[in-house]
């Protein structure tokens, strides 16, 4: 059966610091990942999305960057952090015929 | 206007209860319908799947999807207090990458 990794569960982190966020996926091949970012009491916002190595789709213009360096490995990346970067941060995946979209754990990232 | 707009609630319930979930969305392109349960710090979880209009059936919990009115409903039998948790409905086209997802509704079961 597939499951995603998805770590840490928790970090803080200070405004200006860099971030790395991991998630992999086992179980399946050639998935297409996303990162989601839901703020307190809001909606989910998508963030990136891939549907291979190297593909990367961004969804909105921010501070942020991903990376799919492997095919079932998913990165989100920020040089320097802001405050409203914080935030509950979530890998997802699918099959290439993205019938159902299935999610990780969270990172639940607070920028102080 | 949001392509899928749902009530943020709070809902609270006694337990028992039959608990009504509702969406509508905006796009007529729509045609795969999902409502996912996600507990406080945790990642949702994929409830129920439905494509096109028509009712699921899966334990306690009925989907229901009314294309013509663009109406999307998740209701819940014999509500439990393990029920309580923010339910989030989704919905994309065919063929499409991307998920649109409600806001969330926040549901408490009283015992």
């Amino acid at each position: 059966s597939q499951t995603i990794h998805q770590w840490p569960a928790t970090l803080v982190q200070p405004v200006g610091s860099p971030l790395s966020l991991e998630c992999t996926v086992e179980g399946t091949s050639n998935p297409n990942l996303y990162w989601y970012r839901q703020a307190a009491g809001r909606g989910l916002q998508l963030l990136f999305y891939s549907v291979g190595i190297g593909q990367i789709s961004s969804e909105v213009p921010q501070n942020l960057s991903a990376s799919r360096p492997q095919d079932r490995q998913f990165i989100l990346s920020s040089k320097k952090l802001l405050l409203s970067d914080s935030g509950f941060y979530l890998c997802a995946w699918s099959g290439q015929l993205n019938e159902k979209l299935f999610f990780g754990s969270g990172t639940q990232l607070s920028v102080l | 206007q949001k392509e899928v707009e749902q009530d943020p609630g709070p809902l609270s319930v006694p337990e028992g209860a039959i608990v009504s979930l509702n969406c509508t969305y905006s796009n007529s392109a729509f045609q795969y319908f999902m409502w996912y349960r996600q507990y406080s710090r945790k990642g949702p979880e994929l409830l129920m799947y439905t494509y096109s209009s028509g009712n699921k059936e899966d334990g306690r919990f009925t989907a229901q999807v009314d294309k013509s009115s663009k109406y999307i409903s998740l209701f819940i039998r014999d509500s439990q207090p393990s029920d309580s948790a923010t339910y989030l409905c989704a919905s994309r086209r065919g063929g499409a990458q991307k998920l649109v997802f409600g806001q969330g509704t926040r549901l408490t079961i009283n015992p």
